[in-house]
C-alpha cells in the first residue's frame, strides 16, 4: 500500500526559481526519505530526515518534517534544467522492527525550463 | 546506480511465457527488494528478502516468484499467471536496521505482447 502522497503531481518552473514539493503520510514514521528518478532510470536517494528532526539541508536541498501534520516538504533552490526528474517521498513506519521497509508515494514530475 | 546491476535493460516476451529478470549487488547488503512501476505511478513492492533462502511477499506478489540462493543475487520470475506483466521493474538493496535507505538498480523494462 502506498502511504505517501505527493503534491502537486506535476510542477513546471523556470530555471533559477525554487521548487517546493510536498508529501503527506498516514502512519507514524521512523524516518522519511526523498528520492529522485530520471526518466527510465533507477531511483537515487537524495536526503533523509528522522522523526525527531524538523529540518535538514544538503546543498540546494532543504527538507522539513512536521510529524503533527504528518507532512514533509522538499525545497530545491535555484533550480537547474538538470533537476528535471520525478521526485518520490518514502517512509519507514515506526515499530515494524525487522520487517521495516520503505513505502513510496506516487511521485511528483518536475520540469525545469531553461 | 550504485553497485546494483539489472539485466537486461529491455526485455520482450510473448504472452504465456515465463521470464526471469536478473538483479545482482556487490554492496554486501542483506536486504533486497523488487518493485514494479507503471507509467505515472509510484513503486509497488513485489517481494523482498532479508536473508539468504528467505523472502516475503510484498503488496503485489501474485503472478511473481523469487529466489535468494546467494546474498548477492535476487532474481525475479514473471510467470504467465501475471495478468498485466508489461511494466518497469526495479531492484533495490539496503542494509537491515538503521534508516533502510535503498540503493536502486537501473531497471528492466519488460514488454509482453
Amino acid at each position: 500500500s502506498q502511504q505517501g502522497e505527493e503534491d502537486p503531481q506535476a510542477l513546471s518552473i523556470q530555471e533559477g526559481e525554487n521548487a517546493t514539493m510536498n508529501c503527506s503520510y498516514k502512519t507514524s514514521i521512523n524516518n522519511l526519505q526523498w528520492y529522485r528518478q530520471n526518466s527510465g532510470r533507477g531511483l537515487v536517494h537524495l536526503i533523509l530526515i528522522r522523526s525527531n528532526e524538523r529540518e535538514k539541508h544538503s546543498g540546494r536541498l532543504r527538507v522539513t518534517l512536521d510529524t503533527s501534520k504528518k507532512s514533509s516538504s522538499l525545497l530545491i533552490t535555484a533550480s537547474r534544467a538538470a533537476d528535471t526528474a520525478s521526485y518520490f517521498c518514502a517512509t519507514v513506519a515506526i515499530h515494524t522492527g525487522a520487517n521495516s521497509k520503505l513505502t513510496f508515494g506516487k511521485g511528483i514530475t518536475l520540469s525545469v525550463r531553461p | 546506480d550504485g553497485g546494483i546491476t539489472q539485466s537486461p535493460k529491455y526485455l520482450f516476451r510473448k504472452e504465456g511465457q515465463n521470464v526471469t529478470l536478473s538483479c545482482e549487488q556487490n554492496l554486501n547488503h542483506d536486504a533486497m527488494y523488487w518493485y514494479r512501476q507503471d507509467p505515472g505511478q509510484g513503486l509497488r513492492l513485489i517481494y523482498y528478502s532479508q536473508i539468504v533462502n528467505d523472502f516475503q511477499k510484498g503488496d503485489i506478489a501474485e503472478g511473481y516468484s523469487v529466489s535468494r540462493e546467494k546474498k548477492e543475487s535476487f532474481p525475479l520470475t514473471v510467470t504467465s499467471a501475471q495478468k498485466n506483466p508489461t511494466a518497469f521493474y526495479l531492484c533495490a538493496s539496503s542494509i537491515i536496521g538503521g534508516t533502510y535507505e535503498q540503493y536502486f538498480g537501473p531497471g528492466t523494462r519488460l514488454t509482453v505482447t
